[in-house]
Formats: C-alpha cells, structure tokens, sequence
C-alpha cells in the first residue's frame, strides 16, 4: 500500500453515462498526477496539479475529460459522454514536489459496455 | 516528446537465475528513470530509480544501470524468486514544469520454479 488511495476501484457504465473517479493522495503532497493505461500498455499522462492549480493537460484529454483538486488535496476526474474506447485503467499518482518520486494508487478499471 | 522503447516484451527465467530487461529513450533532457513493478490488479509499484548523474545504483537484488551517452538504461534482477514474477515497466521523465513520466510498454517476467 503506497498511501494513494483512490474510488471505485472498479466502474461498468453504459456507453453515453458520466463516471467520475476519486483520488486521495499521500498526506502533504503537492503534486497529483493523473495517467491511462490500457490493456498491455504502460501509463500515459493524462494531467497534474500542484496543489488546486491543473497546470498541463495531455491531448488525450478530449473535451469530455475534467478534472478537479478543489483545495490542493483529494481529487475526482470525471468523463462525460462515455465512449468505448474510455475503457481502461486509470491511475493517480501524487509526488511531494516536482521531480519527487510518483507513488502510484491501485486504479479504478472502467469498462464501458 | 519523449519516446521510451523497452525490450524484452516477455521474459522467463529459472528461479536463482537474473533477468535483465533493457530501456531506451529518445529525449536527451531526461533525467529520472524510474522502474516500476505491476502486480495483477493493482497499481505500479516503484521498486528502483536513478538520477541522471548517477551511473549504477543498487539495492540488494535489484540494480539499475544507465548509459546517458547511448540513452539507454537496464534493471538487472539477481537470484530471481518466483515473487519476482510481474510486469515491468520503465519510465522516464523530462525537464519541464510537468515532469511527467513517459513509460516503456512494459515486460511480462515470469520466474519458473
């Protein structure tokens, strides 16, 4: 258990339905990651914050995609709109400061139907 | 941006044999490697990491090498245990606000008793 916690750990939704997803990152961290990672593939960015501030998003992150950290602790990513291809594992990670070593949470597996 | 190429896609070994699984990357401004260990369900579990003015680190069984010059690096895992047994995953991250990691496809080992 590396301290990330994140919520549902798993989600089966029908094609068109809004998910949203929690992290709660290790206590004092500033930074929050958060990453896709389909079947067979490593994790890809998808966006982070220092602290409340969402300071880059990756082009994977089409329009449907939003994400908070309302004050610089826990935050939700949530889809609109679900499509198929949503369909994987999303992983948040929280660091103490740029640089630091990414400690990852167990995932929430999407499965669209 | 970065581009990490890691080989090989699966590997098998005798339990007490090592296993070597090799990483290269494309952006010579990176300069954190981690390496992270995935279980069957569960997020990536950081098992080594080095700094790009470092040219070996070690910690018991496990050790990571890193060839800036070639832009490539290696996890060489000694006295495999069938524990050993998951996937691999390389990764390396950019200078830049973000410091985001860029992952290998990953490298399923699986340890024979």
């Amino acid at each position: 258990d590396t301290g990330v916690s994140q919520d549902p750990r798993h989600k089966i939704t029908k094609r068109g339905q809004n998910v949203t997803f929690r992290c709660d990152p290790i206590s004092e961290h500033n930074r929050l990651y958060w990453y896709r990672q389909t079947l067979g593939q490593g994790p890809e960015f998808l966006t982070y914050f220092q602290n409340e501030a969402q300071l880059e998003k990756s082009r994977l992150l089409s329009d449907r995609f939003s994400a908070e950290r309302p004050k610089g602790s826990f935050s939700t990513l949530e889809i609109q709109r679900t499509e198929q291809g949503d369909s994987a594992m999303y992983l948040c990670a929280s660091s103490l400061n740029a640089g630091e070593t990414q400690y990852f949470g167990p995932g929430t597996r999407l499965l669209v139907l | 941006g970065e581009n990490v190429e890691q080989h090989p896609s699966t590997l098998s070994v005798q339990e007490g044999d090592s296993a070597v699984i090799k990483c290269t990357y494309s952006d010579s401004a990176s300069n954190y490697f981690p390496w992270y260990k995935q279980e069957l369900g569960k997020g990536p579990q950081l098992i080594i990491d080095i700094r790009s003015n470092v040219g070996e680190k070690k910690d018991q069984r496990i050790a990571v090498t890193l060839n800036k010059t070639a832009k490539h690096f290696s996890l060489h895992i000694t006295e495999t245990q069938p524990e050993d047994s998951a996937v691999y995953f390389c990764a390396a991250s950019p200078l830049g606000s973000a410091r985001q990691l860029t992952f290998g496809s990953g490298t399923q080992l699986t340890v024979l008793p």
